[in-house]
């Protein structure tokens, strides 16, 4: 299948902001995703874009589509250490397809 | 809203024996349910695609006779693990999906660890 590519590690201070990098393959994308996993849990969605957007603002989530480049961040600020968790990057074609996640990025936020 | 209650959370079984997962839908109807599984610090792997009232379509690779799915109706898909081994365990995670206004997206159950001895 279409591959998501996504850094696997990523550590932080509180306070700083944090980018999580994501690169997907698949030209047919429509909407992109970002979940956050804590351990032992399920998938909380984070924030999502159209792939006719660029970014997407939600509080302390901004979203940055580049779709010439295949290129999705997430970037979080003001990193608390409850941010602390796994993040997944996800794209599908519609709602009628199956997600296709990235391999996921371990956010570690230090005091 | 659009939750997906996933049961149970934990089980240790048996080799051999088999082990049923429930999804249901509270609030909303889901026509397609995905089942994914999610190996340690890996990602999740889609297992099947399950549609209400049809023949789930299962992903290369997964055994359709060990993995059974039934969604015999709009609230509710099951997964049976049949003569579970060892192999066999790991994090398997229901999402459903949804377009709820302006909100497209999925819904995903709170997942099912499944260990077997």
């Amino acid at each position: 299948g279409e591959d998501v590519e996504q850094s696997l590690f990523l550590s932080v201070r509180e306070g700083d902001s944090s980018v999580i990098n994501c690169t997907y393959t698949d030209s047919s994308s429509t909407y992109l995703y970002w979940y956050k996993q804590e351990p032992g849990a399920g998938l909380q969605l984070l924030t999502y874009i159209f792939s006719n957007m660029d970014m997407k603002q939600d509080q302390r989530l901004t979203v940055l589509l580049n779709k010439k480049d295949k290129h999705l961040s997430l970037r979080i600020a003001d990193t608390q250490t409850g941010d602390s968790a796994i993040y997944f990057c996800a794209e599908s074609r519609s709602s009628g397809y199956a997600l296709n996640f990235g391999k996921g990025t371990s956010l570690l936020v230090t005091p | 809203g659009a939750v997906v209650s996933q049961h149970p959370s934990r089980v240790i079984c048996k080799s051999g024996t088999s082990v049923k997962i429930e999804c249901r839908s509270l609030d909303f109807q889901a026509t397609t349910m995905f089942w994914y599984r999610q190996f340690p610090k890996q990602s999740l792997m889609l297992m099947a695609t399950s549609n209400e009232g049809s023949k789930a379509t299962y992903e290369q690779g997964v055994e359709k006779d060990k993995f059974l799915i039934n969604h015999a109706s709009l609230t509710l898909s099951t997964l049976t693990v049949t003569s579970a081994h060892p192999e066999d365990s790991s994090f398997y995670i229901c999402s459903a999906s949804l377009s709820l206004g302006s909100l497209y997206g999925y819904t995903f159950g709170s997942g099912t660890r499944l260990t077997v001895v």
